[in-house]
């Protein structure tokens, strides 16, 4: 059964630190990840996916098939960066096709 | 564009009655998926539908239901109301079934008494 971790709940940075939000998965086939973040009030919003191998404000992860990890990063939070993030990975075949599995979350602060 | 929109925004019921809540997709999207988020955790997939008919079902009871209508449109309909179904219920549109990114709508909060 595919599985999303996030070992962190809760992350703490101060502006202009860099940050690492932790995500490792489990899953036969070939991994389709995605990053999507919830800003407070608002609605779940796609950050990123890892086949387009885009730069989102100023976000990156890397899909690491050895350690079965997508981490997001960035060199420099900031205090817009605070929110909820969710790792999440998509069922690319089967009975599921296209359903997504999401991680717990991770509560990121960035303090001033 | 208005994004997906849901109906209500937030309800509250009691134990044993039954809830319908309503999806709109982003226009020129054809496949729904229905997701439901519990205080503290992530989503979690209910169904997925794609030109109207169901096409994979997360591990819900049968008091969970839903359906897609010729707009594309959709409803879910849970019976028998527990509390724990307590939760955020979102829904999500995409233009084809399977691997397109999917866009979240606001969700409706349940609370069952």
């Amino acid at each position: 059964a595919q599985r999303v971790t996030q070992p962190e709940k809760l992350l703490s940075v101060f502006k202009g630190a860099p940050v690492e939000l932790k995500c490792n998965y489990s899953y036969s086939g070939s991994p389709e990840l995605f990053w999507y973040v919830q800003y407070s009030r608002q609605r779940l919003q796609l950050l990123l996916r890892h086949i387009s191998r885009e730069s989102i404000k100023g976000f990156t992860a890397d899909l690491n098939k050895g350690e079965t990890s997508f981490h997001l990063k960035k060199p420099f939070a900031q205090e817009e960066d605070s929110a909820m993030y969710y790792c999440a990975l998509l069922n690319a075949g089967g009975t599921s096709y296209g359903k997504l599995t999401f991680g717990q979350g991770t509560i990121l602060t960035v303090h001033p | 564009d208005a994004g997906v929109t849901q109906s209500p925004t937030h309800l509250i019921k009691t134990r044993g009655q039954h809830v319908t809540l309503r999806c709109s997709p982003i226009s020129g999207h054809k496949s729904v998926s229905w997701y439901q988020q519990v205080l503290g955790q992530g989503p979690q997939f209910i169904f997925q539908y794609y030109e109207k008919e169901e096409r994979g079902r997360g591990n819900f009871p049968d008091r969970f239901s839903a359906r897609q209508f010729p707009n594309y449109s959709s409803e879910l309909n849970v019976n028998a109301l527990l509390l724990g179904d307590s939760a955020l219920y979102l829904c999500a549109s995409r233009v084809r079934y399977g691997t397109d990114t999917q866009y979240f709508g606001p969700g409706t909060r349940l609370t069952v008494l």
